[in-house]
């Protein structure tokens, strides 16, 4: 969805560095998400923030974590990298006053070796 | 079909058939649905959704069932086309929940032979 753009698209980096994903919104809306997708598994959130001030720990928060630089910004660093965090990582967002749907970006293949 | 815990399930179908997958979900206070598709090398896009006061919505050519019953969900395709490809997610959203408590399956991958 060229309305969330997410950077990079592709990252490969090593045990132990540090990593940041980002994502940015054209639409307007004020709740932004991280998930993370994994072969076999469902979309599981790491995080949400429903405006600038307002951060949430979702379900799998641990050696994530996040800052809302801005209603159209929201970026997700991984502060020392492990393997198992090689995964789809995908930025959506959402508009209450529209439902509940989410919009989402087209995703960051990260590679931990 | 589809159901949270299991391996990802596929359905294989001739282009101009129609296509049901199947999403089973497990709380019974959810009250609303979303279907997604994900193409190959693409985010989750909407499909359809249904709250839980419905049994059926249509869309072009998507049409989604509800059966609070049995906790079953189905998302039914006419006339599929190759376009369809792709891995469907079924997503629940619980009682007095926001997006935030949005829970998704596992997916359900459709390939349609031309």
């Amino acid at each position: 969805d060229a309305d969330v753009t997410q950077t990079p698209r592709n990252r490969i980096t090593k045990t132990g560095k540090r990593i940041m994903l980002e994502c940015s919104q054209t639409k307007g809306h004020d709740r932004m998400y991280w998930y993370r997708q994994d072969p076999g598994l469902g979309l599981r959130l790491i995080y949400y923030s429903f405006d600038v001030k307002d951060i949430n720990k979702g379900e799998i928060s641990d050696g994530y974590s996040v800052s809302r630089q801005a209603q159209a910004k929201f970026s997700l660093s991984l502060e020392s990298a492990i393997p198992n965090q090689t995964a789809l990582y995908f930025c959506a967002t959402s508009d209450p006053k529209r439902g509940e749907k989410l919009f989402f970006g087209s995703g960051t293949q990260l590679s931990v070796l | 079909g589809e159901s949270v815990g299991l391996h990802l399930p596929t359905l294989s179908v001739q282009e101009g058939d129609n296509s049901i997958i199947n999403c089973a979900y497990s709380n019974s206070a959810s009250d609303y649905f979303i279907w997604y598709k994900q193409e190959s090398g693409k985010g989750p896009q909407f499909i359809i959704d249904i709250r839980s006061n419905m049994d059926k919505r249509q869309g072009q050519r998507v049409t989604v069932l509800l059966n609070k019953t049995v906790k079953h969900l189905s998302l039914q395709i006419a006339a599929t086309q190759p376009g369809d490809s792709a891995v469907y997610f079924c997503a629940e959203n619980r009682v007095g929940g926001s997006n935030y408590k949005l829970t998704f399956g596992k997916g359900t991958l459709l390939t349609v032979n031309p």
